[in-house]
């Protein structure tokens, strides 16, 4: 069955440093998601892309934030300079229409030291 | 935004016993999707609901979304080991986009 896959699995990066996250979404999807989840709580939208643009983000989805899909495979998120609060579980996610279920990635924990 | 509660946060329950979680919003709701995250884990799709007052089965679980489309419950009957998990609800905007709001989750642990 085709996945999500994301990779790395594991970030430790320096505060204020950038990092970028990266996800290769299922191949004949059009909706791409960014979601992260700080330790045992609950999953939170970041933001949504579809046909080359953001369609929606949160609040947490600040100008430290972006995305972008260089290619015809790979989408990424990027956090400009990180924060101690930044460390979570990035999930990736796709899915092939509107309202239809969304397939994750394994994530990305991100640790900010 | 979207507030979507569940209840209760955790639940342990002996193998065998059942276990149900309950989801609540204030809203009306276009749909609801509820995701399995393992320990560890990613979310994983189980099931959509859509119509008033449905009910899906897979299995041992079972689904259902409220008459006014503003709760559901998964229930699970005869519960095993491989059902430890956090359970969510999601839904998505009434407002075209496509973005989840998941609920707080219940967190199911199993004593053999």
């Amino acid at each position: 069955e085709p996945e999500v896959t994301q990779t790395p699995s594991h970030q430790v990066t320096q505060m204020g440093q950038e990092v970028i996250l990266r996800c290769v979404p299922i191949s004949n999807h059009l909706y791409f998601y960014w979601y992260r989840q700080i330790l045992g709580q609950k999953v939170e939208f970041l933001v949504s892309f579809y046909n080359n643009e953001i369609s929606e983000k949160s609040e947490i989805f600040d100008d430290q934030f972006s995305v972008e899909r260089p290619d015809g495979s790979n989408f990424t998120l990027k956090i400009r300079s990180t924060k101690l609060e930044d460390s979570a579980m990035y999930f990736c996610a796709s899915s092939d229409g509107r309202r239809q279920p969304q397939h994750f990635g394994d994530g990305t924990r991100l640790s900010i030291l | 935004g979207q507030q979507v509660m569940q209840i209760p946060q955790y639940q342990h329950v002996q193998e065998g016993e059942d276990f149900t979680t309950y989801c609540n919003s204030s809203t009306t709701l276009s749909n609801i999707q509820w995701y399995k995250q393992r320990p560890g884990g990613h979310p994983v799709f189980l099931i959509q609901l859509v119509k008033s007052g449905e009910v899906k089965k897979q299995k041992r679980l079972t689904f259902q979304f409220g008459e006014a489309k503003k709760n559901s419950s998964l229930h699970i009957t005869a519960t095993q080991t491989t059902d430890v998990g956090t359970y969510f609800c999601a839904v998505i905007s009434n407002f075209g986009n496509e973005k989840l709001t998941f609920g707080t989750g219940t967190r199911l642990t199993i004593i053999p």
